[in-house]
Parts: structure tokens; sequence; C-alpha cells
């Protein structure tokens, strides 16, 4: 079945830098696809919806300058959370899917996630 | 109305009972429906497919309901390995190429022995 890579799946910095998360499809091309934030014992949230050579699209409340998405390819995406604080603790996660029917049958597939820690 | 609406949990089931988990849609475009299950601290993997016909897997059976805009999931002679939360995913077509994946909020599901 499809695979979603995403990495790094745990990381640690401190408050005032950014870190890049990467979200690579592994056998399929994804024109579409999601980050979604997870904080502990919540639903997932999702962020931004992005798209192969355009602007994502943000969810309501959500920064675009602070969260940056960038879909350069079919398989992948990156987010960058920029001048990370505490606050931004949490589990990152990012999908992929696979198909690109337009009766909607397409299956969608996560990546493990980056749990990312904001000292 | 939220687009996409769970039953609220948890669900605590002695191990071998039969449990259901309904989700309801507002959105009437609404495509594809899926279950996803999410174990504590891992990411959500897609259970199953949700097909108008309904479908079984195993003791897993999930029903759509396009006329009123539900869909479930019945799990039968539940394990204590089937503990985990359970998502329900709609999605549809928005056009140039892009869907539209709405998560309901989840349903934690414990089975006790």
């Amino acid at each position: 079945g499809a695979v979603v890579s995403q990495h790094p799946s745990w990381v640690i910095c401190k408050s005032g830098t950014s870190v890049k998360i990467e979200c690579r499809s592994l056998d399929f091309q994804a024109t579409t696809m999601f980050w979604y934030r997870q904080f502990p014992k919540q639903s997932l949230m999702l962020m931004a919806t992005s798209n192969e050579g355009s602007k994502a699209t943000y969810e309501q409340g959500v920064e675009k300058d602070k969260f940056l998405i960038n879909h350069a390819s079919l398989t992948l995406s990156t987010l960058t959370v920029t001048s990370a604080h505490p606050e931004d603790s949490s589990f990152y996660i990012c999908s992929a899917l696979e198909g690109q029917q337009a009766s909607g049958a397409n299956v969608l597939t996560f990546g493990a996630g980056s749990r990312l820690t904001v000292l | 109305r939220k687009e996409v609406e769970q039953d609220p949990g948890p669900f605590n089931v002695p191990e071998g009972a039969t449990v259901a988990f309904n989700c309801t849609y507002s959105n009437s475009a609404s495509q594809s429906f899926f279950w996803y299950r999410q174990d504590c601290r891992k990411e959500p993997k897609l259970l199953m497919s949700v097909y108008s016909s309904g479908n079984e897997d195993g003791r897993f059976t999930a029903q759509l309901n396009r006329a009123s805009q539900y869909i479930s999931l019945l799990i039968r002679d539940s394990k204590l390995s089937d503990s985990a939360t359970y998502l329900c995913v709609v999605s549809r077509y928005s056009g140039a190429g892009s869907y539209q994946l709405t998560f309901g909020k989840g349903t934690k599901l414990s089975v006790i022995p």
C-alpha cells in the first residue's frame, strides 16, 4: 500500500528557532497533502491543505507566516515552524491523498508524525 | 452544526461485546467516507472505507446512509486490541484537483478484560 514518510519523528529545539518537517509520498504522487496538529488527548486539527505548485490553504486561526508550507513536488511537502515557542509543542502529522479521482474514491495515508518539543 | 459529528465517548465495553459508532455529516456533497483508527500517540491508520452497499471486514462492518447522512461502524466480539480512538472522515472534491477532508473528533473505545 501507499507509504508516507515523515521526518523527523522527534525534535527538540530552543525557543525562537525554526524547525522544518518533511513529508514524502514514497510510491505515489500526491497532488494534495494535509498538515495536522494534535495536542495530547485532543483530536486532529487540520492546519492547512497543501497543493503541489500552489499556495497552501490555511484553516482559520492558523498563521501562515508562522507555519510555512511548501509543496514543491508531487512527492514532497514541508512544514516549517518559524520562531517556535513552547506553545507550538505538539504532534504534527502529514497526510497525502493517493489517487485523484473526481468521484472522491481516494485514500488518505498518514505519516508517522513528528513530535515537536520547544524548550 | 459541525460538518462531521461523532458519538461522544469514551466507550468502555467488556471483551466480546458488540459496539457501534455513529457519525453524521452535514454536507450532502460529501463523496467518500472512511473510518480511521488512531492508537495513543500514533498516527491515524485507515480501518475501512465505507461504501453505499455497506462493507464488512472480519469483525468490522461499516454502513453508509446517504439519505440520512450518517455512517456507522460496528465491531463484533471486541478484543482488547480494539482499544483505540476511532475517527470518522468525510471527503469531498472541492475542485481544481483539490479535496477537502473533514475529521470527526473521534470516539475513544476501551475494551476491558
